[in-house]
């Protein structure tokens, strides 16, 4: 049972534009969402985190939102760079375990 | 900075041979994780430890095995490398309050 699910293997979009990445959970247990990207070759950088008393946290170009009652979160990136081009994983986590259940990725590709 | 050093970046195995992975992090995080990362699959949790011979299994526990015998390091061993577990191996570490730093990956082939 896939209990975070992305479901677009890949994303274009021209510079300058936004970027939205979406993720869909189905754990109701779930109260601490985090994203990463990832360049080939490379780890996973974590990117931005929101917890599920908050429905937005933003941290520069990247605003996250989560709605619990969809169980549904979107990263949204504004203005898309080229240096963005990576895999977006998005992962979920309950309080006190300190695991994350991932997501299957997104290939951003972020044409100039 | 938080540095998590895995000690290969690339590693070519045979069929049956026992394959030893290692991680090691540098800021004396007690929570340690093994993944693998495969096509369509995403990040799969193998193993985790949150102290020192402390071990829990993941979601894909199977065909391998783990070692914590000091704080800084989390040893993955495959007991007899099979075809199936080609793949990139990521090892991250945190405290409790922290995202998961990851390390650069080991790529894995088994022939």
């Amino acid at each position: 049972d896939q209990q975070v699910k992305q479901n677009s293997p890949s994303l274009s979009v021209q510079e300058g534009r936004i970027s939205i990445l979406n993720c869909d959970y189905t754990n109701s247990m779930f109260d601490y969402f985090l994203w990463y990207k990832k360049y080939p070759a490379e780890g996973p950088t974590f990117l931005i985190s929101i917890s599920s008393i908050k429905d937005k946290n933003e941290d520069g170009r990247f605003t996250v939102f989560l709605n619990k009652s969809a169980k549904h979160l979107s990263l949204h990136i504004v203005p898309s760079q080229p240096g963005d081009s990576a895999v977006y994983f998005c992962a979920g986590s309950t309080s006190g375990t300190y695991k994350y259940i991932f997501g299957t990725g997104t290939r951003l590709k972020v044409l100039a | 900075d938080v540095k998590v050093t895995q000690s290969s970046r690339y590693l070519v195995k045979r069929t049956g041979e026992k394959v030893f992975l290692e991680c090691v992090q540098d800021m004396d995080h007690e929570n340690m994780f093994w993944y693998r990362q495969d096509p369509g699959l995403g990040l799969r949790l193998i193993y985790f430890s949150y102290d020192v011979k402390m071990k829990e299994k993941g979601d894909i526990p199977e065909g391998y095995s783990v070692s914590r015998e000091k704080k800084e390091r989390f040893s993955l061993i495959l007991e007899s490398a099979s075809t199936n577990q080609t793949s990139m191996y990521l090892c991250a570490s945190t405290n409790s309050n922290q995202p998961q730093h990851f390390g650069d990956g080991t790529r894995l082939s088994i022939l």
